[in-house]
């Protein structure tokens, strides 16, 4: 079936550093990938997607490439804010899962001034 | 545009209790998604609606159901509810199944 491993978090980075999150997937057929992020009570937004082998996603500095010869979707940042702090989440749907969002286990970020 | 919104954000229920849980997606949008988040076993996903009838649906015992109107709303019904639902209940809505979901803010359910 299909699965999502994401790198163990917490994750602690001082401002303006470099971020990347691990994410790796299994999945039997042709998958979008996803990445959601949460903030504290707060429910997923959407930060960027993929729908193709080769595709980059990207979204307010942050970025992802579906690599399909290494089944991964690396996040990706070059400088991060406070306000970046909060749970990264790597999701992948496809047609054999019926189209539900299959999602890692989340990484937390903190990130410090 | 409006975004998803569930109502209440917040419920305390008692074991054994019944539970409605409701959510209203963006305008346009026929697919609605219902997925649990708990620490120990992350985001699962619940059932899909889309157009009233229900279109795929995760591991989840038959005390949990759901319902989709014909505007699109949904609600989500736990019965004899446990401990063990206690979680955040997230509602997603898209234009079809395969088009990017979007996020309500949740609710929260803690039973006692």
């Amino acid at each position: 079936g299909n699965s999502v491993t994401q790198m163990e978090g917490p994750v602690t980075l001082s401002e303006e550093a470099f971020l990347t999150i691990n994410c790796t997937y299994t999945a039997t057929g042709y998958p979008s990938l996803f990445w959601y992020v949460q903030y504290p009570g707060e429910g997923l937004q959407l930060l960027l997607k993929a729908t193709k082998a080769d595709d980059k996603g990207s979204n307010k500095g942050f970025e992802a490439t579906y690599r399909k010869e290494t089944t991964s979707f690396h996040l990706e940042k070059g400088s991060v804010q406070v306000s970046d702090s909060a749970v990264y989440f790597c999701a992948l749907r496809d047609s054999n899962s019926g189209y539900a969002l299959n999602f890692g286990k989340g990484t937390s970020l903190l990130v410090t001034p | 545009k409006a975004g998803v919104t569930q109502t209440p954000r917040y419920l305390i229920k008692t074991r054994g209790q019944q539970v409605t849980l409701s959510c209203s997606p963006i305008s346009g949008h026929r697919s609605v998604s219902w997925y649990q988040q708990t620490p120990g076993q992350g985001l699962q996903f619940l059932f899909e609606y889309f157009s009233e009838t229900q279109r795929n649906k995760g591991n989840f015992p038959g005390r949990f159901s759901g319902r989709q109107f014909s505007n699109s709303r949904s609600e989500m019904n736990v019965s004899t509810l446990e401990l063990g639902d206690s979680a955040l209940y997230l509602c997603a809505s898209s234009f079809d199944s395969w088009t990017p979901a979007f996020f309500g803010q949740g609710t929260r359910l803690t039973v006692v």
